[in-house]
């Protein structure tokens, strides 16, 4: 079964600073990969998807990730933190079989200093 | 158009209790899913339906279930309530299964004395 790992639980940078949140998976075949975000007491929002071609993504909010296959690695990265940017992060990979099975990462929390 | 809506958004319950939590998917998707959040475990996949058919199933007891009507709404039902099962429920609904994207709710907080 597929998995993930963030291994950092909290992370915190300065405002305007760049942000880079680690994100590794173990899957036996090329995965589909998400970054979500859920700000306190809310639901998840999706941030961006990697399921083929380029290994460059770009998502909302100014966020973009990288697909390693080499490194079983799917960071996530803003060149520009912004206050509002404070939130928990979560990695998902997907199966890339017939369902809808997610796994997430236990989550980067981020913290902006002003 | 309006997103995943889960009701109620709150609840307590006691100990040996059920109770049952309801998500609308956003229109046009089919496939619908089940997540628990808890600080210990953090997300953890329930269940999926699509097509009112359960198509896969997390590593949850019995005392966990779901069902998907035909306008793919589902509910999920949790018997014989226990302490650990107090965490945020989150439905997530998709145009279909097989891995597309997922689109969550704001979750159903529930709380069990």
């Amino acid at each position: 079964a597929q998995s993930v790992t963030q291994p950092d639980i909290h992370i915190t940078v300065s405002e305007g600073a760049s942000l880079e949140l680690r994100c590794n998976y173990s899957y036996g075949a090329t995965p589909y990969l998400f970054w979500y975000v859920q700000s306190p007491g809310q639901g998840l929002q999706l941030l961006l998807k990697y399921f083929s071609g380029d290994t460059l993504v770009q998502g909302i909010k100014g966020f973009e990730a990288e697909f390693k296959r080499s490194q079983s690695s799917f960071n996530l990265r803003k060149p520009s933190v912004h206050w509002s940017d404070a939130a928990e992060y979560f990695c998902a990979v997907g199966a890339t079989y017939n369902n809808n099975d997610m796994r997430f990462g236990a989550g980067t929390r981020l913290t902006v200093k002003p | 158009k309006a997103g995943v809506t889960q009701t109620p958004r709150y609840l307590i319950k006691t100990r040996g209790q059920q109770v049952t939590l309801s998500c609308s998917p956003i229109s046009g998707h089919r496939s619908v899913s089940w997540y628990q959040q808890t600080p210990g475990q953090g997300l953890q996949f329930l269940f999926e339906y699509f097509s009112e058919t359960q198509r896969n199933k997390g590593n949850f007891p019995g005392r966990f279930s779901g069902r998907q009507f035909s306008n793919s709404r589902s509910e999920m039902n949790v018997s014989t309530l226990e302490l650990g099962d107090s965490a945020l429920y989150l439905c997530a609904s998709s145009l279909t299964s097989g891995s597309s994207e997922q689109y969550f709710g704001p979750g159903t907080r529930l709380t069990v004395t």
